[in-house]
């Protein structure tokens, strides 16, 4: 069974301040992985994905994420964060024994400080 | 026009009454789901449909009916309603069941039972 950690549920960052939001999973074989946005009132959106391939992926809005097999971690950075930023983001898992079924995080609340 | 489009977007009723929540896609995916989201922000599966056939029934109370009369829509009723069903729920939709086809997200229905 796969399980989706992110640490911390709220994080601060003031305007210009690096963006860095960890997620680490549990998963037998390395499994596909997501990052979705949700702002307030809205449905989630899809920030970025690894399946195969680069490491590095990079998203839309500034954001990228590195696939690190050996720390099956999965984290979240933006050099620069803008107010625009401040949402609910989701770390999601899909894994070779339950396609379909998207395990998500419990969401990390981003808010932006002038 | 919006890709993934559920109706309505409130829904404030009382316990024991008897609602439907309509979802429709415009990307043609064939695979359609259900989440539910609580209070605390996390999202939970709770079905998927691939062509308009069930695929993913996870452990819901069989008060929940979904219901796909073409691979474009999934309705989900629920009967008899209980303080514990207030929660946002979010139709989404893929390409296909593969592990890499990212959801694409409604903007929620918050149902709200007193």
């Amino acid at each position: 069974a796969q399980s989706v950690t992110q640490l911390g549920s709220h994080v601060s960052v003031s305007e210009g301040a690096l963006v860095l939001l960890r997620c680490n999973y549990s998963s037998s074989v390395p499994p596909y992985l997501f990052w979705y946005v949700q702002y307030p009132n809205q449905g989630l959106q899809l920030l970025l994905k690894y399946t195969t391939g680069a490491t590095l992926v990079k998203g839309i809005n500034g954001f990228e994420a590195e696939f690190k097999k050996s720390e099956t971690s999965f984290h979240l950075t933006k050099p620069s964060a803008h107010m625009s930023d401040a949402a609910e983001y989701f770390c999601a898992v899909s894994a070779f024994d339950s396609w379909g079924k998207l395990q998500f995080g419990a969401g990390t609340q981003v808010v932006v400080t002038p | 026009d919006t890709a993934v489009s559920q109706t309505p977007k409130y829904l404030v009723t009382q316990m024991g009454n008897d609602k439907s929540i309509k979802c429709e896609q415009n990307l043609g995916h064939d695979t359609m789901y259900w989440y539910k989201q609580d209070s605390k922000k996390f999202l939970k599966i709770m079905f998927s449909y691939n062509n308009k056939e069930l695929i993913i029934n996870e452990t819901v109370p069989n008060r929940f009916s979904p219901k796909s009369p073409d691979k474009a829509h999934l309705n989900l009723h629920i009967n008899s309603l209980e303080l514990g069903d207030s929660a946002v729920y979010f139709c989404a939709s893929s390409q296909d069941m593969g592990g890499n086809s990212p959801l694409h997200f409604g903007n929620g229905t918050r149902l709200t039972v007193t």
